[in-house]
């Protein structure tokens, strides 16, 4: 059974500080998926990761996959409270078309 | 851009009552899903549909659900004999534009609210 294990679950930080969200999967899978979701909306497709080494960079938010470790994170740089919401990272086993499976999420709130 | 869009976004039932949830993907999309997510939980998978057919479906989907793609755009999901315990937030995804190679990435409609009194 395909596992995604988010950790923190509760993040609390700081604006202007920085923090790492971490996600590990259990498959051989070769690609990984970040949304972010803001109370009662849906699901905002942040970064796709297609392949092992892979790092992308969207303003003070970056993802990384390492598939040796099966682990993804989700870098926040300098946080301002504009990127309060929950964050999922998803994994499909690497098959093309496949359901997705979804970590528990992490609640992050950035205070001012 | 094009999107996802959900109808309704909001939708009360009562417990044994049918409903069905619509779903426009995105044009060109060739994968679509539906997955729910209970309030304050994560989402969960229920059932993957391609070319015509269910490709995929989680131990969630019993025989209470189907799924249909009635006609050219729209994609619905019945719940048949509605429970307490189906009450959540419903989304629609579609996937893979051939067009342009597609990554499996998956876009996510608005979502239903499912209310089951």
């Amino acid at each position: 059974e395909l596992k995604v294990e988010q950790n923190p679950l509760f993040l609390s930080m700081q604006e202007g500080k920085n923090y790492t969200i971490y996600c590990n999967y259990s498959t051989t899978s070769d690609r990984l998926y970040w949304y972010r979701q803001d109370p009662g909306k849906s699901l905002e497709s942040l970064f796709v990761l297609l392949s092992n080494g892979a790092v992308k960079q969207e303003g003070r938010l970056m993802a990384s996959l390492d598939t040796k470790a099966r682990l993804s994170t989700l870098h926040i740089t300098a946080a301002v409270h504009d990127l309060s919401a929950t964050y999922f990272c998803a994994d499909t086993g690497g098959t093309s078309g496949s359901r997705l499976t979804f970590g528990e999420g992490t609640q992050l709130t950035v205070n001012p | 851009e094009p999107e996802v869009t959900q109808t309704p976004s909001h939708q009360v039932t009562q417990m044994g009552q049918e409903v069905i949830l619509r779903c426009v993907p995105i044009s060109n999309h060739l994968y679509f899903y539906w997955y729910r997510q209970i309030l304050g939980q994560k989402v969960e998978f229920l059932v993957s549909f391609y070319n015509n057919e269910i490709s995929e479906k989680s131990e969630i989907f019993d025989d209470q659900f189907s799924v249909e793609r009635p006609d050219g755009s729209n994609f619905t999901l019945k719940i048949r004999s509605t429970k307490l315990e189906d009450s959540a937030m419903y989304f629609c995804a579609s996937s893979w534009d051939l067009r342009r190679g597609g990554n499996n990435e998956q876009f996510f409609g608005p979502g239903t609210r499912l209310t089951v009194l």
